[in-house]
């Protein structure tokens, strides 16, 4: 099993809602990451966990609150989003070790802020 | 500075024509290089990625790409581009060991009948 699987596929939410992305791997990878991608763009890191700890945030703001309840699942809190928030939320996964690794990604969530 | 450049925003090419993306990188230490495939809607798939060894590295769908340190670059190819290939093409380094991933602006490939 290669897959990063992520629910819901779409969502649409008001200003005041308070709302979860989740994420999903079983490849047994230790590292899981949020990006955020712009129609256009790139993706952007958001964060990341390594063994169910966050090791990186990339200055997000606080209206976005990532979980790893165990090495499987990576769910992102939202509340309090604004319209500039609405975006594809990528998932993604990966060894953590050092060599020959690399990152898994889902399906994405859109997400449409109202 | 890390950065990866990718110079074409926009590629057309002919179904059945050669095809070239480029990527051209600025990393500090050891790159490893990915080049990733978008279609519409959908998340990245990994085409290919390179650590070290042969420099002209093999992936899926056809694809190959070659790693020249002298010019900093790690350019896509395809022999016989497809309509199914039309997509957005990104082109990402990245420490070995982790996701964290930075990206080129990307290419959107565009396939001619």
């Amino acid at each position: 099993d290669t897959e990063v699987t992520q629910t819901p596929k779409h969502l649409v939410m008001g200003m005041t809602n308070k709302k979860s992305l989740k994420c999903e791997q079983h490849m047994g990878h230790r590292a899981m990451y949020w990006y955020k991608q712009k129609a256009k763009k790139p993706p952007e890191l958001m964060f990341v966990y390594s063994y169910e700890k966050l090791s990186i945030n990339e200055s997000v703001p606080s209206r976005f609150s990532p979980e790893c309840p165990n090495s499987s699942l990576l769910n992102l809190h939202l509340h309090a989003l604004q319209p500039e928030d609405s975006a594809l939320y990528l998932c993604a996964s990966s060894q953590v070790r050092t060599g020959n690794t690399e990152a898994f990604f889902g399906q994405g969530t859109r997400l449409t802020v109202v | 500075a890390q950065s990866v450049t990718q110079p074409d925003i926009h590629i057309t090419v002919s179904e059945g024509a050669s095809l070239e993306l480029r990527c051209n990188y600025s990393y500090g230490a050891t790159p490893y290089l990915f080049w990733y495939v978008q279609s519409p809607g959908q998340g990245l798939q990994l085409l290919l990625k390179y650590f070290s060894g042969d420099t002209l590295v093999q992936g899926i769908k056809g694809f190959e790409a070659e790693f020249k340190r002298s010019q900093s670059s790690f350019n896509l190819r395809k022999p016989s581009v497809h309509w199914s290939d039309a997509a957005e093409y990104f082109c990402a380094v990245g420490p070995s060991n982790t996701g964290k991933l930075i990206f080129g602006q990307g290419t959107t490939l565009q396939v001619k009948p």
